[in-house]
């Protein structure tokens, strides 16, 4: 079974408009975390934020904010005010404790058209 | 800003011959990880390292693969016998604690590895 899915392979969004990457986990473990990388068509992984399973609340850096619903096992990745350099490969992946890998979703392809 | 780095940028070599990638971790950073994209398709977890020895490996890494710290910055990942499935975008990654809260893994550029 997939544990990280990502069911939207490609996006678009308009220019200086918000955008949500969906991003729905799998595990038994309660203890885990969830990220998000972008990667840019040059091929490096950037990462852009981190949700912890016991956090409170919502994750958020600058333009990025994690929308978690935990009970619902979503972490979807909100991106506001949208730049053409938003243009990108977007993982969801998770880590859960004791373990050191990170396992991917397959990837949401966003294009910001100006 | 510390980065973790990678050479060679891109790699050929022929079917059934060594390879070794080669990484730089960030300076303090304690694990160590290696990780696959074959193209277009998801990033897949290798291998962890920590304190001289694999902490986790996933069923990729199979004895065809062995990473190795060989002194007190460079992280190597070696393929014996290269196969043409092995083609992929190889990222090492690094991170400063293996704890679960807030311990993100800066990825490097990566190495292109092609097979012929």
């Amino acid at each position: 079974a997939q544990k990280i899915t990502q069911t939207q392979p490609g996006m678009f969004v308009q220019e200086k408009e918000a955008v949500t990457l969906d991003c729905t986990y799998d595990t038994s473990d309660p203890s885990y975390g969830l990220f998000w990388y972008k990667q840019p068509s040059s091929g490096e992984m950037i990462f852009l934020i981190y949700q912890g399973s016991y956090d409170q609340q919502n994750a958020t850096e600058g333009r990025y904010s994690l929308n978690f619903q935990k009970a619902r096992k979503s972490a979807n990745l909100v991106i506001s005010a949208s730049q053409l350099g938003d243009s990108a490969m977007y993982f969801c992946a998770m880590r859960e404790q004791g373990r050191r890998a990170l396992t991917f979703g397959s990837g949401t392809r966003l294009q910001v058209q100006p | 800003e510390p980065e973790v780095t990678q050479t060679p940028s891109h790699q050929v070599t022929q079917m059934g011959q060594e390879v070794i990638l080669r990484c730089v971790p960030i300076s303090n950073h304690l694990y160590f990880y290696w990780y696959r994209q074959i193209l277009g398709q998801k990033v897949e977890f290798l291998v962890s390292f920590y304190n001289n020895e694999i902490s986790e490996k996933s069923e990729i890494f199979d004895d065809q693969f062995s990473v190795e710290r060989p002194d007190g910055s460079n992280f190597t990942l070696k393929i014996r016998s290269t196969k043409l499935e092995d083609s992929a975008m190889y990222f090492c990654a690094s991170s400063v604690s293996g704890a679960l809260s807030y311990n993100e893994q800066f990825f490097g550029p990566g190495t292109r590895l092609t097979v012929l």
